[in-house]
Parts: C-alpha cells; sequence; structure tokens
C-alpha cells in the first residue's frame, strides 16, 4: 500500500474563494486521481492528475473549476475555485503505484469543505 | 457505460453474526477488477477485498469473502464474525483502466450497523 497524506484536513470557507487542496504520497506512484463526496453520497472523480501535463477531466467537472497540478510523481493539488455551497463535499486523493492488473487505489484521509 | 448498484442503503447485523451485502454491476467488458472499499466515520476508505474477472475462484480475506457471479454481474460480500469495528458504509466498486485513465465506479453505499 501507500501512505497518503492531505492538507487541510477540514475547512471552513466562504462563497467566492478558492482553496487548494495538497495529496503527498510516501513513494512515487504512476497514477494520482480526485474524487469528490458529496455528503450522503457515493464517490465520483473529478479527475486525473498527469505528471508533467494537464489532468483528464470526467465529465461534468472542469479545469477553470478544478485546476489541478502534479509537478512530480509523489505530490498533486486539487483546487477548488470560485466556491459555492454546493461545493461542501469531502475531497479524496486516491493513488495507483503502477497500471498493472494486481494493483489496487488507495485513498487519502480527506477533506472536508464545507462553504458558507 | 458501466454502473455499480447497491440496492441496501442500510443493513445491521448482531455482533458474532454472519452479514451479506449485494452489489451488482453492468458492464460490456470481459476482463475489470471489483472491489469493497469500507469507510468508517473517519472517513478513510480502506480497502477490504478484490476480486479479478478473469478468476472463478471467490477471493477470501480472513473474515471477509465475496459471492462473484460472473453471469449475472453480481458481487456481494460476506461479513462472518461481524465486529462492533466492522460498522461503517461499505462502497463496491468496478474499475475500468482505459486509455489515460483508470477510474473506479462506485455504487452508491451500503451502511452497515453491528449491534452487540
Amino acid at each position: 500500500s501507500a501512505v497518503i497524506s492531505q492538507k487541510p484536513s477540514r475547512d471552513i470557507c466562504q462563497r467566492g474563494t478558492s482553496l487548494t487542496i495538497q495529496c503527498q504520497v510516501d513513494s512515487q506512484v504512476t497514477m494520482m486521481f480526485w474524487y469528490r463526496q458529496q455528503p450522503g453520497q457515493s464517490l465520483t472523480l473529478i479527475a486525473t492528475a498527469n505528471q508533467g501535463s494537464e489532468a483528464t477531466y470526467e465529465s461534468g467537472f472542469v479545469i477553470d473549476k478544478f485546476p489541478i497540478s502534479r509537478p512530480n510523481l509523489t505530490f498533486s493539488t486539487l483546487t477548488v475555485s470560485n466556491m459555492s455551497p454546493e461545493d461542501s463535499s469531502i475531497y479524496l486523493c486516491s493513488v495507483l503505484r503502477d497500471r498493472a492488473s494486481t494493483d489496487t487505489q488507495y485513498f487519502g484521509p480527506g477533506t472536508r469543505l464545507t462553504v458558507l | 457505460a458501466q454502473t455499480v448498484t447497491q440496492s441496501q442503503p442500510e443493513m445491521s447485523v448482531q455482533e458474532a453474526e454472519t452479514v451479506t451485502l449485494s452489489c451488482t454491476y453492468d458492464t460490456s467488458e470481459s476482463d475489470y477488477y471489483l472491489f469493497w472499499y469500507k469507510q468508517p466515520p473517519s472517513r478513510q476508505m480502506i480497502l477490504v477485498i478484490r476480486q479479478e474477472a478473469y478468476k472463478q475462484q471467490n477471493a477470501t480475506e480472513n473474515r471477509f469473502s465475496v459471492n462473484f457471479q460472473k453471469a449475472a454481474k453480481s458481487f456481494s460480500l460476506k461479513i462472518s464474525d461481524s465486529q462492533l469495528g466492522d460498522a461503517a458504509m461499505y462502497f463496491c466498486a468496478y474499475r475500468t483502466p482505459t486509455y489515460n485513465t483508470d477510474k473506479l465506479i462506485f455504487g452508491t453505499g451500503t451502511r452497515l450497523q453491528v449491534f452487540p
């Protein structure tokens, strides 16, 4: 498995502001992902963070709203821009060490975001 | 598109008893991977068990086992000798490796309560 940390663990923000969430892994990984979990809901993939290139976004998510960086193989950030109360969710980072069939996605502890 | 369905929003079990959580999925792929993740109140997503679609043998991990029925597209989780620490949300997930992503598709989750 991998040891994954996220900062901040939680935050309360005002509408219209932006928050950047950091994800740090204890070893190099091939793939990093960002998921959103709205209150009482399941997890939905926002995007795949690609090292050295633009992230790959899922349908319904756009770069202007959720810019993502991945400067190296152990670190990624997700920014939630121009926040509204609808953005209140848990945001989770996950990693895949390599794309072998035997590998599994492991998740960070999540960031609980509340937008007032 | 692949979908994952968990038809039991909530389940309960007595300590030391056995409980089965249901999951069905829809896919046209022949090779894929299935997972059960556990999310306790701490919100950390924890891998419980995984199953490769090409394997006929059902996966087991200590007190956790699956009943994988590929033709029926069913993937249920059996928890034996339930413990208080098993209380959590359980998510069934399907993995679909594609060109530039490796997304997990989650079901809506089943909340498991364990009574002493």
